[in-house]
Parts: C-alpha cells; sequence; structure tokens
C-alpha cells in the first residue's frame, strides 16, 4: 500500500514548456486534489474530483487542466510554463476519512 | 472569500514546555477541521481532527481546542520536543466535496 505517490519530484522548466505531474493512489479514493505552495504559505487548491470522470476548479485553476480517467490517476496539466507557476505541487486523496498526501513536486520555471 | 488564518507567523519553545498555536477561521458553517504538521521538503502530515459539535479533543501529547462563537481553533503541544520543530497548519473543511482549505502556518521552533 503506497498511498498516495507523485512524480517527478523536481522539474526545471524554461517558459512556455508543457508538462504533467503525476498523481496516484492505491487506496481507492474516490476525491483527490491538486494544491500548491508557495514559499512560507499554505496551500492553495488548484483543481479536485470527486470520482472519476469528474472534475473541478479550485481557488487557483488559471494555467492548469486536470483528468480523472480511472479511480487511482489524478495527472495535472501545465500547458504553458510561466514564472509564476514556481511553486511545490502536492496531491491529495481522501475517501471520507483522513487525508493522504503525496510527497510533493517541487517545480521552477524559468 | 472564506478563509482560515493563522495568529503567530512564528513561535519559538522551550524543549519541555506547551506549546499553543492559534488559528481564527471566517466560515461559520464549516463542520471539520484538522490540524497539520509539515516537516521542510515533506507534504503535510495529519495531527489531530474535530468536528464542530466538539470542542475539545486530545490525542498524544496534543489537544485541539474549537471556540465557535469567536471562530477560533487552537492546538496544544504538551511538552514539547525538537522532533516537533515544523510548520503547523489549521484546515477547515467547506463544501459536498470535502475541499480543504489552509491558513497561512506557524513555524514551531523548539530551543534546546
Amino acid at each position: 500500500n503506497a498511498g498516495v505517490t507523485q512524480t517527478p519530484k523536481f522539474r526545471i522548466l524554461k517558459i512556455g514548456q508543457s508538462m504533467t505531474l503525476q498523481c496516484t493512489q492505491d487506496m481507492n479514493h474516490n476525491y483527490m486534489y491538486w494544491y500548491r505552495q508557495d514559499p512560507g504559505m499554505g496551500l492553495k487548491l488548484i483543481y479536485y474530483s470527486v470520482g472519476a470522470g469528474i472534475t473541478d476548479k479550485g481557488e487557483v485553476p488559471n494555467g492548469y487542466n486536470v483528468s480523472r480517467s480511472t479511480t487511482e490517476d489524478f495527472p495535472l496539466r501545465l500547458e504553458l510554463a510561466a514564472p509564476s507557476q514556481t511553486s511545490v505541487y502536492f496531491c491529495a486523496s481522501t475517501g471520507g476519512g483522513g487525508y493522504t498526501f503525496g510527497s510533493g513536486t517541487r517545480l521552477t520555471v524559468v | 472569500g472564506e478563509s482560515v488564518g493563522l495568529h503567530l507567523p512564528t513561535l519559538s519553545v522551550q524543549e519541555g514546555d506547551n506549546s499553543i498555536i492559534n488559528c481564527a477561521y471566517s466560515n461559520s458553517a464549516s463542520d471539520y477541521f484538522i490540524w497539520y504538521k509539515q516537516e521542510s521538503g515533506k507534504g503535510p502530515q495529519f495531527i489531530i481532527d474535530i468536528r464542530s459539535n466538539m470542542d475539545k479533543r486530545q490525542g498524544q501529547r496534543v489537544t485541539v481546542l474549537l471556540n465557535k462563537t469567536v471562530k477560533h481553533l487552537s492546538l496544544q503541544i504538551a511538552a514539547t520536543q525538537p522532533g516537533d520543530s515544523a510548520v503547523y497548519f489549521c484546515a477547515e473543511i467547506t463544501g459536498t466535496a470535502s475541499k480543504l482549505t489552509f491558513g497561512t502556518g506557524t513555524r514551531l521552533q523548539v530551543t534546546l
């Protein structure tokens, strides 16, 4: 039981490049979330999903897209990377009990 | 909009003393709150939670107090240890999708 797995752990992107942050959970949780955390700040919700095929915007969705084709996977897509997207990204899931967070992806856009 | 915030950005305590970390929330409809601990380079780690129908909940060395009248939440850590040094966040659960709304965090520094 691995919990929530995020890949990659670190990435440097050039402005305008695109990438996908991967998130997988093996707990059969319906609810999954993507957060970003800027230095010295709390986590802000980007997108969330309440089940396969269902996604919705959070507080800061601009510049991101998500999909949820399976219960296990919830990838986050950056199409045109901007310096403002430099942050640490956390994926989380819950099945109605506690929340499980991944270890994060540190993204730098230069 | 609705938000969760913290009073103190940094708290320094001596090893063995008790720590109190405070949090103010503004969404009176929130019915579930969680305290998280985050160590450098790691994701948030669950500490303790409390529902709005409770005033107090105790765990191992930690106690959460909820005052709904003034919309205030606190985390008490007894006999603070060096391993408690981290950033602590309170979060409230909002909406049917159980979304977490985080505050900005308090850094706890434990001195020897």
